[in-house]
């Protein structure tokens, strides 16, 4: 167990709709990374926060939205979604996020389903 | 900008016999190195990283890994594997300068251990 939980795990949808991804870091991380885990696209950086502010974008569409609350857990939004959005999508999260020899801990995942 | 090459996509093995697990990168820049595991239904757990110093580094359950950067390689060995060791299994890399701290992945390579 990392430490890092993922509500819900699994959420199917339909084509258009809109769901909200949430995650809890490690007691005293400050930050947060979004990854999204599809078959065709392997595992891919979305976005990081920072207690509270974003830090570092990936190739998140403009469809996706992220935010980090004062409690540090961290929400994706994601709407008007596609059947292409289906993927695996983790948490990670680490100490503070200010250098990349950081271990990124990572959460068991929400498994979104488009129909 | 940063890649990751996994030679291979699928590695069967059999119980108590040795593997090596093939990880290429290219970078601009110097990179931290990674291999992290993930078992069937779960989210990734980190094997063992490479910041500096010795170029073998050893991981947990018996994994090691060894920076070659003439080669630009960082290859994951275990001399006797288990059942228990079949998971896929990700190389990554992160920038060690810079402010985004993102990790980029291989594609994966899917480690069976047979009987």
């Amino acid at each position: 167990d990392s430490g890092v939980t993922q509500t819900p795990k699994h959420l199917i949808t339909a084509t258009g709709q809109r769901v909200t991804l949430r995650c809890s870091p490690r007691s005293g991380d400050l930050s947060v990374y979004w990854y999204q885990q599809s078959l065709d696209q392997g595992l891919q950086f979305l976005i990081q926060y920072y207690n509270g502010e974003e830090r570092a974008k990936g190739n998140i569409l403009e469809r996706f939205s992220a935010q980090q609350f004062p409690d540090l857990h961290s929400e994706l939004n994601l709407s008007s979604l596609e059947l292409g959005d289906s993927a695996l999508y983790f948490c990670a999260s680490s100490v503070d996020g200010t250098g990349g020899w950081e271990t990124q801990y990572f959460g068991p995942g929400t498994r979104l389903l488009v129909l | 900008a940063q890649s990751v090459t996994q030679l291979d996509s699928q590695v069967p093995v059999f119980e108590e016999a040795p593997v090596e697990l093939r990880c290429n990168y290219s970078s601009s820049v110097s990179v931290y190195l990674f291999w992290y595991v993930q078992y069937p239904n779960q989210g990734l757990q980190l094997l063992l990283k490479y910041l500096s110093g010795s170029t073998l580094v050893k991981g947990i359950n018996g994994f090691e890994a060894e920076f070659n950067k003439s080669q630009t390689s960082f290859h994951l060995r275990k001399p006797s594997v288990h059942i228990s060791d079949t998971a896929e299994y990700f190389c990554a890399v992160s920038r060690s300068g810079g402010s985004n701290y993102k990790l980029t992945f291989g594609k994966g390579t899917l480690l069976t251990v047979n009987p």
